[in-house]
């Protein structure tokens, strides 16, 4: 399809463990951005990419969390020793790069941390 | 500090009627303003979105209308379909910062 793509849907995993997830943003789309949701709140604002500018990690919570990005095409976000205040959905959303543009989003990998 | 708010944490409507849905923002910067609607188990799905030269923007059944003195903004639903049932959540952001600022969603329900 033409959306983005996340990967996996749903990833169950044991704490103290690595987890890395993955977006397929829409092609032709030079932004994209990593989002974390926990149950009942708001989203949050993780990683920002655009082209090939450095990338905004403002919203990283610790060093424990890292996102990569080749080009304008696939993101990987990688949570390193896995706590339980992980668990959340994770969401990816992509956008064009010009000004006045709406972010269109995945359906999020469900993280739950044992 | 919340700079996008959504004070309505739920909202129940019968079917056919209209649905307002509200929003309110406290940094004059921002001059963009996206609704974007949430299924269960799905990401938001963009629904319909206004700049700050517009004071209303229409497609469809939906209609976003901007205050920028009040800082506020609506969203309208008319009619009202079962369908339109899911979280509604008003984000914001300014030119100068491509980020967006997420209010806490309102969940629409709409009754038979």
């Amino acid at each position: 399809g033409a959306g983005v793509s996340q990967s996996p849907s749903n990833k169950v995993t044991e704490k103290g463990k690595d987890v890395e997830l993955r977006c397929d943003p829409i092609s032709g789309h030079t932004a994209l951005y990593w989002y974390r949701q926990r149950l009942g709140q708001g989203l949050e604002f993780l990683i920002y990419f655009q082209g090939n500018s450095a990338p905004d990690k403002s919203g990283l919570p610790s060093d424990r969390f890292s996102a990569e990005r080749t080009g304008e095409s696939v993101s990987t976000l990688t949570i390193q020793r896995t706590q339980q205040e992980d668990s959340a959905v994770y969401l990816c959303a992509s956008r064009l790069g010009a000004e006045y543009q709406p972010q269109h989003f995945g359906d999020g990998t469900r993280l739950s941390i044992l | 500090d919340q700079q996008v708010k959504q004070n309505s944490p739920s909202l129940s409507v019968q079917e056919g009627r209209i649905s307002i849905l509200n929003c309110d923002y406290t940094n004059s910067m921002f001059d963009y303003f996206l609704w974007y609607k949430k299924y269960p188990a799905e990401g938001p799905t963009f629904l319909i979105s206004i700049s700050s030269i517009k004071d209303k923007n229409e497609d469809g059944r939906f209609t976003v209308f901007l205050n920028k003195s009040a800082k506020h903004l609506s969203l309208h639903i008319v009619p009202s379909q079962p369908g339109d049932s899911a979280v509604y959540f008003c984000a914001a952001s300014a030119r100068s910062n491509y980020q967006l600022i997420w209010g806490a969603g309102t969940k629409l329900i709409i009754k038979p």
